[in-house]
């Protein structure tokens, strides 16, 4: 079975560039979710999925940040424009619902310069 | 609220060698406990979870956990480490889809 898949693994950008990060989850799974993690820290959630609503966003930064998930499988997540302390990995993670165990992508590992 | 304190940043331990890494967390209610490893440059993958019953928990690649609710703790384990098990560790706390994760435990492997 495939895993969550996520493209880019990397990226470099100038600040004030738009960039946006794509997911797709694990066949199956309902719930989708984006984190950040920062150097020498654990995940913190930006935004969960159920389906193709969006049910929890309080930590997305939503001036700069924004997040899809059309016809409830893929998702993308942008930021516009990007700061020097966007510089982090950015990971989804996947589950079949919202109690369910999460399986996370490998993360995309964003460069702001 | 939830929260996950790793006391250990950095350890180091040589090949063959005993590892237990230390995960104590705040849950209001009956919690939901993971442990996660990370490689450099890749994604977290799943080790091992409690969820009820048994509270010594087995995982993948030789580790596993023990659920203390006395303590709030749920310290992960293998008895011989190998110089694969080099990576960072992570454990987890949530109770429906809220994961709240501790700092990290980076681990070395001498050999």
């Amino acid at each position: 079975e495939a895993g969550v898949v996520q493209s880019p693994r990397y990226k470099i950008i100038e600040k004030k560039q738009p960039v946006a990060f794509w997911c797709n989850p694990i066949s199956g799974h309902n719930t989708l979710y984006w984190y950040l993690q920062n150097l020498g820290q654990g995940p913190e959630l930006l935004i969960r999925y159920e389906n193709e609503e969006a049910v929890d966003d309080s930590q997305l930064p939503k001036d700069r940040f924004s997040a899809e998930r059309l016809k409830g499988v893929d998702s993308t997540l942008k930021i516009q424009p990007a700061e020097l302390g966007d510089s982090a990995v950015y990971l989804c993670a996947s589950s079949l619902g919202p109690a369910e165990t999460q399986y996370f992508g490998p993360g995309t590992r964003l460069l702001v310069l | 609220a939830q929260s996950v304190t790793q006391p250990d940043i950095h350890i180091t331990v040589s090949e063959g060698a005993s590892l237990e890494l230390r995960c104590n967390y705040s849950y209001g209610a009956t919690p939901y406990l993971f442990w996660y490893v990370q490689s450099p440059g890749q994604g977290l993958q799943l080790l091992l979870k409690y969820f009820s019953g048994d509270t010594l928990v087995q995982g993948i690649k030789g580790f596993e956990a023990e659920f203390k609710r006395s303590q709030s703790s749920f310290n992960l384990r293998k008895p011989s480490v190998h110089w694969s098990d080099a990576a960072e560790y992570f454990c987890a706390v949530g109770g429906d889809y809220k994961l709240s994760f501790g700092a990290g435990t980076t681990v070395t492997v001498r050999a």
